[in-house]
């Protein structure tokens, strides 16, 4: 099994871009996640879904946007990407609710 | 506002010592304690305590939840330098569907 499968790994934007940081996960887990890990700040919840069709907002959702069309994929939209979104992300999934989450590798991503 | 607070945010001992690190947390409707470990890239999962679980153990590590006192401890005996890490506690609260609230972390280095 692959888990949890984040792309790209790393990625450099100029402010006012937009990207998608993909996850894809293959244990048919309902419960789907982003967070966001900054020095000092630990890990931040920015959106999550309880099923295919229903996303709702965490404790940091501005600037974001997600959807979640298939039990297996999750993506992040940045819309317009700005240098206080430089951080790492992880995707993290459960089989039910928030508890023993499974992560994703990681994605940096530097904003200019 | 539910709130994490680990100690000590970073620790230096030698191989061979035993660590006490420490988690202490404010939050309403309390469902489970977690213990995630973190190397280079994604967090893995530690222990999940919960009031009927109070108390988990695995090989050198065990961790305790105290109700009362709204804490928990994680603690590695004959640490080896492969624990340095960040230990990362966090919340579960309510129906589980909130997400995970993550505390700073403890950064653990374990020198030979």
């Amino acid at each position: 099994n692959a888990g949890v499968t984040q792309t790209p790994k790393f990625q450099v934007l100029k402010t006012g871009q937009s990207m998608t940081l993909q996850c894809a996960q293959d244990m048919n887990h309902e419960y789907m996640s982003w967070y966001r890990q900054d020095p000092g700040m630990g890990l931040r919840l920015i959106h999550y879904s309880v099923g295919a069709g229903i996303t709702d907002q965490g404790e940091v959702p501005n600037g974001y946007n997600v959807s979640r069309s298939t039990t297996e994929d999750f993506p992040l939209r940045l819309l317009s990407a700005a240098p206080s979104q430089t951080s790492v992300y992880f995707c993290a999934s459960s089989l039910g609710g928030a508890n023993v989450l499974t992560f994703g590798a990681g994605s940096r991503l530097t904003v200019l | 506002e539910d709130k994490v607070v680990q100690s000590p945010l970073s620790l230096v001992v030698h191989e061979g010592d035993t660590v006490t690190l420490n988690c202490s947390y404010e939050v309403t409707n309390f469902r489970s304690l977690l213990w995630y470990k973190q190397e280079k890239k994604a967090p893995t999962f530690l222990f999940m305590l919960t009031s009927s679980g109070i108390e988990k153990k695995s090989g050198r590590l065990s961790s305790i939840l105290d109700k009362k006192e709204l804490s928990s401890i994680l603690n590695i005996t004959a640490t080896q330098t492969g624990d340095s890490a960040i230990y990362l506690c966090a919340l579960c609260k309510g129906g589980g569907a909130d997400g995970l609230t993550f505390g700073k972390g403890t950064h653990l280095i374990i020198q030979p």
